[in-house]
């Protein structure tokens, strides 16, 4: 069962304009939620995280939004570059007191067109 | 630093044959996560260590699989036999779980085929 859900696999947006890309979890006992970005032949790379206590954290062009009664999240991307095509991933985790373990959804495929 | 090192970058087997990937991870981290990455089912975390020890398998897929992590350097994840279902990325990834610390860092996969 995916607890982490990504449910447009691709997403076009044209230079310069807003990149909206959506999550929706099942587990409640997620408290931490991360976005990470990946390139072709590359390993998934860190973008941003936000945990339950907020509703939205911003880093430059990057902000994500929570809902927690929604159980949604969204990362919105704000002059979006070419340079931000990639595989975005959207992940969770709930502490368990030892390490953080993650569980991520199926990625959604960013193309930013000139 | 020189990252998560994975090797190697793409494998080629028969169905039937025993294939061991192999994972460096970042220096001081204490703890390793094996996933593995379809187009069906995204990322699914296989295994992960916490200070050279196993934590948590209950995402490997069959008896086929086994991970080990001898020291705080090294791992390797084994599967024998192969299946031709076995294809897909496979990922290591390291972080220093001190508290709440979910920022992983992924090393560049093993793109393993089985034929």
């Amino acid at each position: 069962d995916q607890q982490v859900k990504q449910n447009s696999p691709s997403l076009s947006v044209q230079e310069g304009r807003i990149s909206i890309l959506n999550c929706d979890y099942t587990n409640s006992m997620f408290d931490y939620f991360l976005w990470y970005k990946k390139y072709p032949a590359e390993g998934p790379t860190f973008l941003i995280s936000i945990s339950s206590i907020k509703d939205k954290n911003e880093d430059g062009r990057f902000t994500v939004f929570l809902n927690k009664s929604a159980k949604h999240l969204s990362l919105h991307i704000v002059p979006s570059q070419p340079g931000d095509s990639a595989v975005y991933f959207c992940a969770a985790s709930a502490y368990s007191g030892t390490a953080s373990k993650l569980t991520f959804g199926t990625g959604t495929r960013l193309q930013v067109t000139l | 630093d020189a990252g998560v090192i994975q090797s190697p970058r793409h494998e080629v087997t028969e169905m039937g044959q025993e294939v061991t990937l192999r994972c460096k991870p970042i220096s001081g981290h204490n703890s390793l996560f094996w996933y593995r990455q379809t187009m069906m089912r995204g990322l699914e975390l296989l295994i992960y260590f916490n200070n050279n020890v196993p934590i948590d398998d209950s995402g490997m897929p069959e008896d086929r699989f086994s991970a080990k992590m001898p020291n705080a350097s090294f791992s390797t994840l084994k599967i024998q036999p192969s299946e031709p279902r076995d294809s897909a990325v496979y990922f290591c990834a390291s972080s220093y779980a001190w508290g709440r610390n979910e920022k992983l860092f992924f090393g560049s996969g093993t793109q393993l085929s089985v034929l």
